[in-house]
């Protein structure tokens, strides 16, 4: 079968950096996502890794290792406004994305 | 630009009642999906179409039903709810295969 795994909830604070891990094991592999979503609201794109490495935009940065099935999404200089739900997704063989079940990240001032 | 539309945002609906979730987008993507958030589960899709005249089953199709009349549009219809079917739906749609995805603000529906 598919599977996303993350972590359920973190929490950090303000200022810190925040590293949310996502591990899948999925028939095929074309490209990982991640997406935040904010309570209440639909989800919306962050990141997306297809080759080995970091990607970098801003605060938030996506790293890949597609031989052990692994992906972190890297957040600094945490503000309040991050405080959200972190949903990792992998896009199968099929080109349908895999979701995991999110994280819900909570910044402490 | 408005992206992508969802109607109703939120319902309350009688078991066993039918009912259409509205889905529509302005960006001419070719591909949509549906799907449902509950707690504690990721999103899990119902029915996707990767282009207008083209629909096919998601983890969860079972009580759906889809079309794809026009590029613009993918309903949603449910023909006989049951309270299992209380859950958030959302509407998603992409262009090309490794592009995002955009997603409409989501219809809360309860069955009761």
């Amino acid at each position: 079968g598919q599977n996303i795994d993350q972590p359920t909830e973190m929490t950090a604070t303000e200022g810190a950096i925040v590293q949310i891990n996502c591990t899948y094991q999925t028939s095929g592999f074309n490209g990982l996502f991640w997406y935040q979503q904010h309570a209440g609201e639909a989800p919306t794109f962050l990141s997306y890794n297809v080759l080995d490495g970091l990607e970098e935009k801003g605060r938030f940065s996506s790293f890949l290792s597609r031989s052990k099935g692994y992906s972190y999404l890297l957040l600094k200089e945490l503000q309040m406004k991050d405080s959200a739900s972190y949903l990792c997704a992998v896009r199968d063989h099929n080109y349908q994305l895999i979701w995991g079940a999110g994280t819900k990240l909570i910044i402490k001032p | 630009t408005a992206g992508i539309t969802q109607a109703p945002t939120s319902q309350i609906l009688a078991a066993g009642r039918s009912m259409t979730l509205r889905c529509t987008q302005d960006m001419r993507h070719n591909a949509m999906y549906w799907y449902r958030q509950d707690l504690g589960l990721g999103l899990r899709l119902i029915h996707y179409s990767n282009t207008a005249g083209t629909t096919g089953k998601g983890e969860v199709p079972d009580g759906y039903s889809v079309s794809r009349a026009n590029t613009d549009d993918f309903p949603l219809t449910l023909a006989s709810a049951v309270p299992s079917q209380t859950s958030v739906y959302f509407c998603a749609s992409s262009d090309l295969e490794n592009t995002e995805a955009f997603f409409g603000q989501g219809t809360r529906l309860t069955v009761v």
